[in-house]
């Protein structure tokens, strides 16, 4: 079974504050991503990893920056959150080949 | 256009029949599809994955790829009120690419 752990798991915060989203798992995965889902929409892919050192942005523009400094750690930080910001954020690690999802931070910025 | 098309539905089925889930995809996508399942409020859970033309079976479920056509399929065998749920088609590629997802209702 896989094992990958989001913190927060509900966070209601203000315009302007900044806040860090966890991700962590334990399966020793290089891969590691981020996604974006509004309810009953599509996955859209914000950041990922393939490594150590090693962070691309996705294909959805995001204010968000994310880090990799342990394997398995990828942390995503919004500097300034904004309602635009809105949504569901979901974690994502993969070894060869198939992704194994986090339980999502569900976010809402008032 | 995406890489991977999915038709959003809803796609709904009686009870104990067989769901059919298509998916088509384009020639930048690697040839590894992999089908999620996604509960309302919940994250996506791998169910299938298929990597060579043809059929592969697990249980109720089976995905068939047709690199020929493009496209990848996955069948429900027996529905169950359960299987209701969106699901999702990746075409695995250096930057993973998934489908819209379809939603899919089994009723009694």
């Amino acid at each position: 079974e896989a094992d990958i752990y989001q913190t927060p798991r509900y966070l209601v915060i203000g315009t302007g504050k900044k806040i860090t989203l966890e991700c962590s798992q334990t399966m020793g995965h290089d891969k590691m991503y981020w996604y974006q889902q509004d309810p009953g929409m599509e996955l859209h892919l914000i950041h990922y990893s393939y490594g150590v050192n090693s962070t691309e942005k996705g294909d959805l523009s995001s204010e968000s920056t994310v880090s990799r400094i342990r394997t398995e750690h990828f942390p995503l930080t919004l500097e300034s959150a904004r309602p635009s910001h809105t949504s569901q954020y979901l974690c994502a690690s993969s070894g060869v080949y198939e992704q194994y999802f986090g339980p999502g931070t569900r976010l809402t910025v008032t | 256009q995406k890489e991977v098309e999915q038709n959003s539905g809803p796609l709904s089925v009686p009870e104990g029949a067989i769901a059919s889930l298509n998916c088509t995809y384009s020639d930048r996508v690697s040839q590894s599809f992999f089908w999620y399942r996604q509960y309302s409020g919940k994250s996506p859970e791998l169910i299938m994955s298929i990597y060579s033309n043809g059929d592969k079976e697990d249980g109720r479920f089976t995905a068939q790829l047709n690199k020929a056509s493009q496209y990848v399929s996955l069948l429900i065998r027996d529905s169950q009120p359960s299987d209701s749920a969106t699901y999702l088609c990746e075409g695995g590629s250096y930057i993973p690419t998934f489908g819209r997802g379809t939603s899919l209702i089994v009723h009694p």
